[in-house]
C-alpha cells in the first residue's frame, strides 16, 4: 500500500550518460512534483505537474524534462549527466494545494 | 521575497527538553505554513501545519507558534525525545508562489539521551 514509490533507489551512472526516474502514486492525486535535494539538504522544486499545468522552475537545466504518461505517473529524465547532479532525488504528489506526500528518494551519483 | 529563513541550522537538546526551530518569511500573500520531518534515508512529511488566521496549533507534543505581524513563526517540540532526531523543514506558500511550497533550509535536531 505504497503511497509514493520511486524506482530506482539508488543509481550510479558515468558523467554524459542519460538516466531515468519512475514514479508512481496510489493516492488519486492530481499533481506531482520532483524536488532535489543536495548534500547540504536542501530541498529545491525541480517542477509541478498536473494534468493541465507544468511548472518549472527557472534555474532546471534543460537537461532535466519530466514525462507524464498518466495522472499517476511522472518520470524524471536526464540527458547528458554531470557531476554536479549527483544529489537525492524526490517525488511527490497532492492533491490541488493539499499536503504533499513525498517518495523515498532515489540517491543518484554521477562518476 | 520569496525566501523563508531558517534557524538554527543544527541543534542538540536533552532527552527531556524543549527543541525550537524559527522560520521567517517576508511574503504577506502567504496563507499556509507547514513543517517536514525528515528522517535519514526517507523522504519529508508533514508533521503540521498552520494558517495566519490562529496564533497557535498544537498536535501532542507539537505546537507552531505563528506572529502575523513579525512574519515568524516557529516550532515548538515539548518533551523532546531521542525518536525525535531528524532534519526538520518550515515551509510557505501562496498565491503568488503559484502555491509551490518555499522550503527554509533544514534544522538537523539531536536529541541526547
Amino acid at each position: 500500500d505504497t503511497a509514493v514509490s520511486q524506482t530506482p533507489k539508488y543509481l550510479v551512472t558515468q558523467m554524459g550518460n542519460d538516466k531515468s526516474i519512475k514514479c508512481e502514486q496510489n493516492l488519486g492525486h492530481d499533481t506531482m512534483y520532483w524536488y532535489k535535494q543536495d548534500s547540504k539538504k536542501f530541498l529545491k522544486i525541480m517542477f509541478s505537474y498536473n494534468n493541465k499545468e507544468l511548472i518549472i522552475n527557472e534555474t532546471v537545466p534543460n537537461r532535466f524534462s519530466p514525462k507524464s504518461p498518466d495522472k499517476a505517473h511522472l518520470n524524471l529524465h536526464i540527458n547528458s549527466l554531470e557531476l554536479g547532479d549527483s544529489a537525492v532525488y524526490f517525488c511527490a504528489s497532492s492533491r490541488s494545494k493539499g499536503e504533499q506526500f513525498f517518495g523515498p528518494g532515489t540517491r543518484l551519483t554521477v562518476l | 521575497q520569496q525566501q523563508v529563513k531558517q534557524s538554527p541550522q543544527s541543534l542538540i537538546v536533552q532527552k527531556g527538553g524543549i527543541s525550537i526551530i524559527n522560520c521567517a518569511y517576508e511574503n504577506t500573500a502567504f496563507d499556509y505554513f507547514p513543517w517536514y520531518q525528515q528522517f535519514p534515508g526517507k523522504g519529508p512529511a508533514l508533521l503540521i501545519a498552520i494558517r495566519p488566521d490562529v496564533s497557535e496549533k498544537k498536535e501532542g507534543r507539537f505546537t507552531i507558534s505563528f506572529n502575523k505581524s513579525a512574519k515568524q513563526f516557529s516550532l515548538h517540540i515539548m518533551d523532546s525525545q531521542p525518536g525525535d532526531s531528524a532534519t526538520y523543514f518550515c515551509a510557505a506558500r501562496g498565491w503568488d508562489s503559484n502555491y509551490q511550497l518555499i522550503w527554509g533550509a533544514g534544522t538537523k535536531l539531536i536529541i541526547k539521551p
